[in-house]
């Protein structure tokens, strides 16, 4: 079985403050991590992933991801926040099914940007 | 090359009605998966297709059915819609044949409203 809990529903920064979006997950088995970003009537777009390769995952805009496995953590981060970072963002946790992998999807963290 | 495309983008049905989404994969991209996107339950994974087969399937009613074909486009269909149905259907494609899980690349979704 596996779960994802993202810790905040809502995060408002001020632009070019630093942005912690938070990602606590189970999982049984070595856990496949991702972050997804949602931007307003746009789909899902990757933003970064962690296959058990380097802890601290580098991603797309800035942003990079630590793998903690003694916290369970997977946090999002970014040093520097832009009005474009405004959007949904996601963490996902992926199992292994039946030959391909099943993901298992957070609520959702709404990052608000304040000029 | 080209995203992933869904139509319609929006629809409108009434309760029992039944109705069909269609998804587009990105060329080359054998594996195709849809979620539901609601507000009250947030992202929940619905199916996956890779060449022609389901290959999983997640905590959805028979009602919720889908297919794929030879080059690779799938169609979800829905059926006696009931009012909880209405949501924001996902369609994401992958190459489907990595070692690990893949990247999911979405599209941006058919609002379906059940009236």
């Amino acid at each position: 079985a596996q779960s994802v809990t993202q810790l905040d529903s809502h995060v408002s920064v001020s632009e070019g403050t630093p942005v912690l979006l938070r990602c606590n997950y189970s999982s049984s088995y070595s856990p496949s991590l991702f972050w997804y970003v949602q931007h307003p009537n746009k789909g899902l777009q990757l933003l970064l992933k962690y296959t058990s390769a380097a802890t601290l995952v580098k991603g797309i805009n800035g942003f990079e991801a630590e793998f903690k496995k003694s916290e369970t953590s997977f946090h999002l981060t970014k040093p520097s926040a832009h009005m474009s970072d405004a959007a949904e963002y996601f963490c996902v946790v992926s199992a292994q099914s039946g030959g391909s992998y099943i993901p298992t999807f957070g609520r959702g963290t709404s990052l608000i940007v304040h000029p | 090359k080209a995203g992933v495309t869904q139509t319609p983008r929006y629809l409108i049905k009434t309760r029992g009605q039944q109705v069909t989404l269609s998804c587009s994969p990105i060329s080359g991209h054998r594996s195709v998966s849809w979620y539901q996107q609601t507000p009250g339950q947030g992202l929940q994974f619905l199916f996956e297709y890779f060449s022609e087969t389901q290959r999983n399937k997640g905590n959805f009613p028979g009602r919720f059915s889908g297919r794929q074909f030879s080059n690779s486009r799938s169609e979800m269909n829905v059926s006696t819609l009931e009012l909880g149905d209405s949501a924001l259907y996902l369609c994401a494609s992958s190459p489907g044949v990595a070692g690990g899980p893949d990247t999911q690349y979405f599209g941006p979704g058919t609002r379906l409203t059940v009236l």
